[in-house]
């Protein structure tokens, strides 16, 4: 699977927009991008993917670029309950590969008062 | 249970003793995978069931893992002469086909004194 590049911290005001980078500049047209959330001592908890087009769901935005190599996950109003640790993971899914997620060190999400 | 389960949720085991860890997948999805998450890092991928059989177990680290998943539904993790190394959080995932949504458990707690 390609691999991604995310900054390893950021900080958002609570009530702001969270926007998350992710390069992907490596991804092959059969890759999704998803992205998961970890908050502290929780499993993996899914948020969003897309393939090509942007995404919109009642947790979050999916902005990818046209030429896919990058994208951003938007969070539209952070709360402190978002506080967590976001990957960016592109998957493969071929059939023989397991499509199993191949997870990097994330962004380190601190929403702040 | 709406989510995946995993038990126990915290074990403190001795050096050298074997530890069994078991998943309950999201009722009928018939792929699990296996992943375990040290301090600091994202989790990395261990094993991966389709139905009864793995698919691919090239993330298990040696011999001493073993996992199964007889009638297609519950998996246990095997971990025999366990090492300080092992302590980490043993994560679960679930999804109801190749391809589709991945969801996790929150893990299971293993630390070996």
């Amino acid at each position: 699977d390609a691999k991604t590049t995310q900054p390893p911290s950021m900080d958002c005001a609570e009530g702001r927009a969270a926007n998350l980078p992710c390069n992907h500049s490596t991804i092959s047209g059969n890759e999704y991008v998803y992205w998961y959330r970890q908050i502290h001592s929780q499993g993996p908890q899914y948020i969003i993917h897309g393939l090509k087009n942007n995404e919109t769901n009642e947790m979050a935005s999916l902005i990818i670029t046209e030429d896919r190599k990058s994208s951003t996950l938007i969070l539209p109003h952070a709360t402190l309950r978002d506080t967590a640790v976001y990957y960016c993971i592109v998957r493969s899914l071929n059939t023989g590969t397991a499509s199993k997620l191949t997870f990097g060190t994330g962004t380190r999400l601190q929403v702040t008062l | 249970g709406a989510g995946v389960s995993q038990t126990p949720s915290n074990k403190v085991t001795e050096k050298g003793k074997y530890v069994e860890l078991r998943c309950d997948p999201i009722s009928g999805h018939t792929a699990l995978y296996w992943y375990r998450q040290s301090l600091g890092q994202g989790p990395e991928f261990l094993i991966y069931f389709q139905g009864t059989g793995a698919a691919d177990d090239s993330g298990l680290p040696n011999d001493r893992f073993f996992a199964v998943r007889p009638e297609g539904s519950v998996s246990t993790l095997k971990i025999q002469r366990t090492e300080r190394g092992d302590s980490a959080v043993y994560l679960c995932a679930s999804s109801s086909g190749l391809g589709n949504t991945i969801y996790f458990g929150e893990g299971s707690w293993l630390t070996v004194v």
